[in-house]
């Protein structure tokens, strides 16, 4: 149980493209769902918290004109990376929580986003 | 703040040996901690969490972990490690008491040399 998919999960493109990565729980209904940034030194970076039917919270730092992020339903986060430039690839990764304190989140499998 | 630390970037162990991946804290209260484990290109898999009750945890794939609250420590161990337990590891944290942010470390790699 407590599965998470999140597509593509990889992404090659040109400067200025516009990307979507999709995480949806595939078999419970994720109240709050979140996205991270993980750099080549291992280390995560909570982007935003999303909430479905609200508005998502960002971290400190994180542009949200530059990464939209929508939770339209209990299953389904968007993140989407716009006009994306080189300096926006790393691996991106979506979590999803099942709510209430102390669960754990279910991650996806992560994109890797390149951008030439 | 909370914050986690992860002392070692790296742990290196044979094989059947015990291994031991530490994980110190800090937080307002008490705590709820998580153990995660990455393989690479991978999203994290979660292993085992402590909430309340008995200090030894025991997770997935013969994993488990101690809490100790005078330490403030939740260090991850298993008895014999296998090959295929080589991933990176990451220690998480968040405060009791309503939804709060889950705060991650910055992850150890284990490598179990066979």
């Amino acid at each position: 149980g407590a599965v998470v998919s999140q597509h593509p999960s990889r992404v090659i493109c040109k400067s200025g493209t516009s990307v979507k990565i999709e995480c949806r729980s595939l078999d419970f209904q994720a109240t709050t769902m979140f996205w991270y940034r993980q750099f080549p030194k291992k280390s995560l970076m909570l982007m935003a918290t999303s909430n479905e039917g609200s508005k998502a919270t960002y971290e400190q730092g994180v542009e949200k004109d530059k990464f939209l992020i929508n939770h339209a339903s209990l299953t389904l986060s968007t993140l989407t990376v716009t006009s994306a430039h080189p300096e926006d690839s790393s691996f991106y990764i979506c979590s999803a929580s099942e709510g209430g304190a102390g669960q754990p989140q279910h991650f996806g499998d992560g994109t890797r986003l390149s951008i030439l | 703040a909370q914050s986690v630390a992860q002392p070692e970037d790296q742990v290196n162990v044979a094989e059947g040996n015990p291994l031991t991946v530490k994980c110190t804290y800090s937080v307002s209260g008490n705590p709820y901690l998580f153990w995660y484990v990455q393989y690479p290109n991978r999203g994290l898999q979660f292993l085992l969490k402590y909430i309340t009750g008995d200090n030894l945890v025991k997770g997935s794939y013969g994993f488990e972990a101690e809490f100790n609250k005078s330490q403030t420590s939740f260090h991850l161990k298993k008895p014999s490690a296998l090959v295929s337990d080589s991933a990176l590891y990451f220690c998480a944290v968040s405060p009791t008491g309503g939804y709060q942010k889950v705060t991650f470390g910055t992850g150890t790699k284990l490598q179990v040399i066979p």
